[in-house]
């Protein structure tokens, strides 16, 4: 079943935070982040393993909740070039089915 | 090296007609993805090659569609008697190793543009 990411659309001034979530009815085994630009095909950001480790990215960080049924990404002290389309990727569980989530579009303005 | 080459980037067809979209994958990569997006929209999963072999083919929306990869490296996702409705973008996806979500994340080409008219 497809991860329900919120919030859909966040507009941020340069220089301030946000946070995106990712939400799924089971456990996540691990979760991909992407982000797409306009017009362009989606790029990998930054992986939260199982067990909490992260690799990928300097200003971008994850986590899981409690029970490992949200993971949320932090950006922070955003950059223009941070705007685009994020999306989670991950498992379908029982399946093998690699997913991505509903997305969370992201515009940061000047 | 060369990441995943999508052909053709842009398709204009007839409604009724086929079409062929082919992938070539990073070398070496073991697993192969297709997605759709239409315009605006998310991510739907269509199917996933490990080697050869499409474990499961259930997200092909309906039997026009079809996928197929040979030698382990190219894969042709068809699409028959292709309705309006079909027109999207068309994204291929490679990873080193199949369960791409242990550390093996996905590495997307361009997209094919479908168009039907």
């Amino acid at each position: 079943q497809q991860p329900v990411q919120s919030p859909q659309a966040v507009i941020l001034r340069e220089g301030e935070d946000a946070v995106i979530n990712c939400s799924s009815s089971k456990a996540l085994y691990s979760v991909h982040w992407y982000r797409q630009k306009h017009g362009e095909a989606p790029v990998f950001l930054m992986i939260l393993l199982k067990g909490g480790e992260q690799k990928g990215h300097e200003k971008i960080s994850a986590s899981f909740n409690e029970k490992k049924q949200q993971s949320s990404l932090y950006l922070t002290a955003s950059q223009l070039s941070y705007s685009g389309t994020y999306f989670c990727g991950t498992e379908d569980s029982g399946t093998y089915k690699y997913i991505f989530g509903t997305g969370t579009r992201l515009k940061v303005l000047a | 090296g060369a990441g995943v080459s999508q052909s053709p980037s842009n398709k204009v067809t007839e409604k009724g007609k086929d079409v062929e979209l082919r992938c070539d994958p990073i070398s070496g990569h073991t697993a192969l993805y297709w997605y759709r997006q239409s315009l605006g929209q998310g991510l739907e999963f269509l199917i996933y090659f490990q080697g050869n072999s499409a474990p499961d083919k259930s997200g092909l929306p309906s039997d026009r569609f079809s996928a197929e990869r040979t030698g382990g490296s190219v894969s042709t996702l068809t699409i028959q008697r292709t309705q309006q409705e079909d027109s999207a973008v068309y994204l291929c996806a490679s990873s080193l190793n199949f369960r791409a979500i242990e550390d093996s994340p996905l590495h997307f080409g361009n997209g094919t543009r479908l168009t039907v008219t």
